[in-house]
């Protein structure tokens, strides 16, 4: 059956850090991936999603970037966070248009 | 931007049934509706989805429409842990999903 690990499952980091969030799916293949962040008391809000490898579609003009270096794997990156970076960030996947999207557990990400 | 509409909250009491509605005018003919939910500290679990015709599964029923401009998910018997933010999506092909700001549903004992 086809699972979703996301890591980690919480952390702080400073104002100016770097950041490395990583997502990977098991038991499918050519999953089209996506990251969204949820502010706190927020709505969902879509930041990358991906159809394929190297293929990344930004939604969002803002401090992150993200990368698919492999089918299975998605990466959301900055190279210095600022206070507004904090929140919930979940990957998801789905196996193809118009599918159930299934989601990581998440990632509580507080920048002080 | 999100092309659903929803109540900001809704409550129900338990073990009555609660009837979420969802408005999306703007629908197209080859539009899915899917509806999501958030339990707190959780990633969104899907609950059903549907084009044309009512569905049920073991979660909850979805009513659309005749028109296909508005739909309801039902939740047969509400318990306490069916309280959470239920998201009402379109759906189309290609398209990547846009989350609206969703019902939060409040259960009362």
């Amino acid at each position: 059956s086809q699972t979703i690990h996301q890591w980690p499952a919480t952390l702080v980091q400073p104002v100016g850090s770097p950041l490395s969030l990583e997502c990977t799916v098991e038991g499918t293949s050519n999953p089209n991936l996506y990251w969204y962040r949820q502010a706190a008391g927020r709505g969902l809000q879509l930041l990358f999603y991906s159809v394929g490898i190297g293929q990344i579609s930004s939604e969002v003009p803002q401090n992150l970037s993200a990368s698919r270096p492999q089918d299975r794997q998605f990466i959301l990156s900055s190279k210095k966070l600022l206070l507004s970076d904090s929140g919930f960030y979940l990957c998801a996947w789905e196996e193809g248009p118009d599918e159930k999207l299934f989601f990581g557990s998440g990632t509580q990400l507080s920048v002080l | 931007d999100a092309k659903t509409t929803q109540p900001n909250s809704m409550e129900s009491n338990e073990e009555e049934p609660v009837h979420l509605p969802c408005n999306h005018s703007t629908i197209s003919g080859t539009d899915y509706i899917h509806w999501y939910r958030q339990l707190p500290s959780q990633g969104p679990e899907y609950v059903i989805h549907g084009l044309t015709s009512n569905v049920n599964n073991r979660m909850a029923s979805l009513a659309i429409a005749e028109d296909r401009k508005s739909s309801t998910l039902i939740l047969h018997r509400a318990t306490l842990r069916d309280a959470a933010v239920y998201y009402c999506i379109l759906r189309d092909g290609d398209d990547k999903i846009i989350f609206g700001k969703g019902t939060r549903l409040h259960i009362l004992p």
